[in-house]
């Protein structure tokens, strides 16, 4: 079966500290992955998405990047964070644009 | 820009009554999903509508996706505490590569009060 894992769970970083995100997918092979990053109790906003070993699309411009080194390996990273980089962010997986979205169980970074 | 918009925006209510909540777009959609997340985890995939007009059940909810499949409804027969959460809509606009990308909605906070 298929499952993803995100880590770290929560994270609590000072301004101006590197970043490091890591989400792998088991059980499929070629997903297409995807960071989001979620408000309070709000809906999801895009951050990143790949379809392939290094092919990454950023969809918002910001203090942060994204690389997928590996098939079902997703690395979202930044060399100094702001604080309006704190929220919680969140991680999925999908084959393709009829199929919903497998998310990991996220991570809630603030930053201080 | 293609928006989803979702009402309410919050909804809290007594057990064993019945919500619809919203979902409106001025745009197409392929598809469009509703997922539901509790607080600290990651949203659940509850279903997926692809064909205007359609209607799907799961238990005591219902989705509709609209004929010019640019709006959807989750309604929600006899609450109960357990549906508490947030319910997240999303679409993959027509025309989208296959890319999988999807846009979601403001969400709407259910409280199911005892």
């Amino acid at each position: 079966s298929q499952t993803i894992h995100q880590w770290p769970a929560t994270l609590v970083q000072p301004v101006g500290s590197p970043l490091s995100l890591e989400c792998t997918v088991e059980g499929t092979s070629n997903p297409n992955l995807y960071w989001y990053r979620q408000a309070a109790g709000r809906g999801l906003q895009l951050l990143f998405y790949s379809v392939g070993i290094g092919q990454i699309s950023s969809e918002v411009p910001q203090n942060l990047s994204a690389s997928r080194p590996q098939d079902r390996q997703f690395i979202l990273s930044s060399k100094k964070l702001l604080l309006s980089d704190s929220g919680f962010y969140l991680c999925a997986w999908n084959i393709g644009r009829f199929y919903g979205y497998t998310f990991g169980s996220g991570t809630r970074l603030t930053v201080v | 820009t293609q928006l989803l918009e979702q009402s309410p925006q919050f909804l809290s209510i007594q057990e064993g009554e019945n919500l619809t909540v919203y979902c409106n777009s001025s745009s197409v959609f392929s598809s469009l999903q509703w997922y539901r997340q509790e607080p600290g985890e990651g949203p659940v995939l509850l279903v997926t509508v692809v064909t205007g007009g359609e209607v799907k059940k799961l238990k005591r909810l219902t989705f509709q996706f609209g004929d010019a499949r640019k709006d959807s409804s989750l309604h929600i027969t006899a609450a109960q505490t357990g549906d508490t959460g947030l319910y997240l809509c999303a679409g993959v606009p027509q025309g989208s590569s296959n890319t999988g990308k999807l846009i979601f909605g403001q969400g709407t906070t259910l409280q199911v009060k005892p």
